[in-house]
């Protein structure tokens, strides 16, 4: 089976870095994934990861360690618009994205 | 906005009844994976075709059946609809069978009554 665990929430200030963490257990693993979910709204694709390291794309990175079951979102310079859940799903040997529950990011001023 | 199209975007409905949520693919897309999501649960994987076939059951309740036909447009079937199947249905497209970027529709929210 597989297991995705992420905080339920995170609060962070204007101009602020959060990580959001995500560990996972699969049978097989071909690749995690990040979403954004605005409140009411589709999920849309943040970042990809199939192999170790950090993949940097603007304000926002990710980072994957096969060997740990682990991965974060990086989020740099927050911006109130930043305020959404955020998805930490695993491709397994399936054909389907599973993910976790979301992380619930509230930004303030 | 992804190219996914999901009708309707809302639906209210009495326990018992049975409702078709409908999804049109990106153009080109082949696969079409529905999600349920509800406040406590999360996105949960209900079904996946591809190219007409099914591929891949999740959660899915056996009141809950699907399909997609040879324009490859989907229906979920939802029967016999209990107070606990109100949420947002999502219909999510990719190329290929194996699933690179999902993209998402903008969902079908079910209220059940």
């Amino acid at each position: 089976g597989q297991n995705i665990d992420q905080p339920t929430e995170m609060t962070a200030t204007e101009g602020a870095i959060v990580q959001i963490n995500c560990t996972y257990q699969t049978s097989g693993f071909n690749g995690l994934f990040w979403y954004q979910q605005h409140a009411g709204e589709a999920p849309t694709f943040l970042s990809y990861n199939v192999l170790d390291g950090l993949e940097e794309k603007g304000r926002f990175s990710s980072f994957l360690s096969r060997s740990k079951g682990y991965s974060y979102l990086l989020l740099k310079e927050l911006q109130m618009k930043d305020s959404a859940s955020y998805l930490c799903a695993v491709r397994g040997t399936g054909t389907a994205l599973i993910f976790g529950k979301g992380t619930t990011l509230s930004v303030s001023s | 906005d992804s190219g996914v199209t999901q009708t309707p975007k809302h639906l209210i409905t009495a326990t018992g009844q049975r409702v078709t949520l409908r999804c049109s693919p990106r153009s080109g897309d082949l696969s079409v994976y529905w999600y349920q999501q509800s406040l406590d649960q999360g996105l949960q994987f209900l079904i996946h075709y591809y190219n007409g076939e099914e591929r891949a059951k999740g959660n899915i309740l056996e009141r809950f059946s699907a399909q997609q036909f040879p324009d490859l447009h989907s229906e979920l079937n939802l029967s016999s609809l209990e107070l606990g199947d109100s949420a947002l249905y999502f219909c999510a497209s990719s190329v290929g069978e194996r699933p690179g970027e999902l993209f998402f529709g903008e969902g079908s929210r079910l209220t059940v009554l």
